[in-house]
């Protein structure tokens, strides 16, 4: 099975921050890999999927990069509505695998 | 704009079935391009992918070895709405379930707890 490890595990950053968030995976996905973001009590919302495509009514100021085993989640300005739990998730074999999230805090 | 509707009960005893139902609007389960997906999310496990099915000119379902002795995954054509059966549940299977379709749209979770 492939193992996904993100960090930090916890980020404490200000509104209009750029922030970056890591992944690795345990061996190579190519671009096979998402991110989420989860707010409590709700379901995660899909962010990027293929590793850099943007899904359809993300804001642009979030952006995805990587391939292989080392991707990267970043938030160019921090909004207030940006602070939650955020995961990626391997779908290049099965079972699909995810991290175990990147908490974003307010500072 | 696709919607999934879980219903199922919250609470299951040990060594029983669990059973949840999405039902599917705006999309078919039948669909040549879409998956369906059963994943949960607890404290102690994070977020676990279960199983799939889907539709590429026959059904096709895969599941995680995890679970792949326990777990039924079914399409129901006649009502657009696939199900999940975990069986033999302990404590361990306490979590909140989700379907998916795909990666991109979530239903709205069930909080499932195992206990006597």
């Amino acid at each position: 099975d492939i193992r996904m490890t993100q960090s930090p595990s916890t980020l404490s950053a200000s509104v209009g921050d750029r922030v970056t968030i890591t992944c690795r995976a345990s061996q190579s996905i190519s671009s096979w890999l998402a991110w989420f973001q989860q707010k409590p009590g709700k379901a995660p919302k899909l962010l990027i999927y293929k590793a850099s495509n943007l899904e359809s009514g993300v804001p642009s100021r979030f952006s995805g990069s990587g391939s292989g085993t080392e991707f990267t989640l970043t938030i160019s300005s921090l909004q207030p509505d940006d602070f939650a739990t955020y995961y990626c998730q391997q779908y290049n074999s099965y079972p699909y695998s995810f991290g175990q999230g990147t908490k974003l805090e307010i500072k | 704009q696709v919607q999934l509707q879980q219903s199922g009960p919250g609470l299951v005893k040990p060594s029983q079935t669990l059973s949840l139902t999405c039902a599917i609007s705006g999309d078919s389960v039948s669909s040549n391009s879409a998956t369906w997906n059963w994943i949960r999310q607890s404290p102690s496990r994070g977020l676990e992918w279960l199983g799939r099915t889907y539709y590429r000119s026959k059904w096709y379902n895969i599941s995680a070895v995890s679970v792949k002795s326990r777990i039924t995954i079914n399409p129901d054509t006649s009502k657009n709405q696939f199900s999940l059966q975990l069986n033999s549940v302990t404590p361990e299977d306490t979590a909140t379930y989700y379907c998916v379709r795909d990666m991109d749209v979530w239903g709205q979770g069930t909080t499932v707890t195992v206990s006597s």
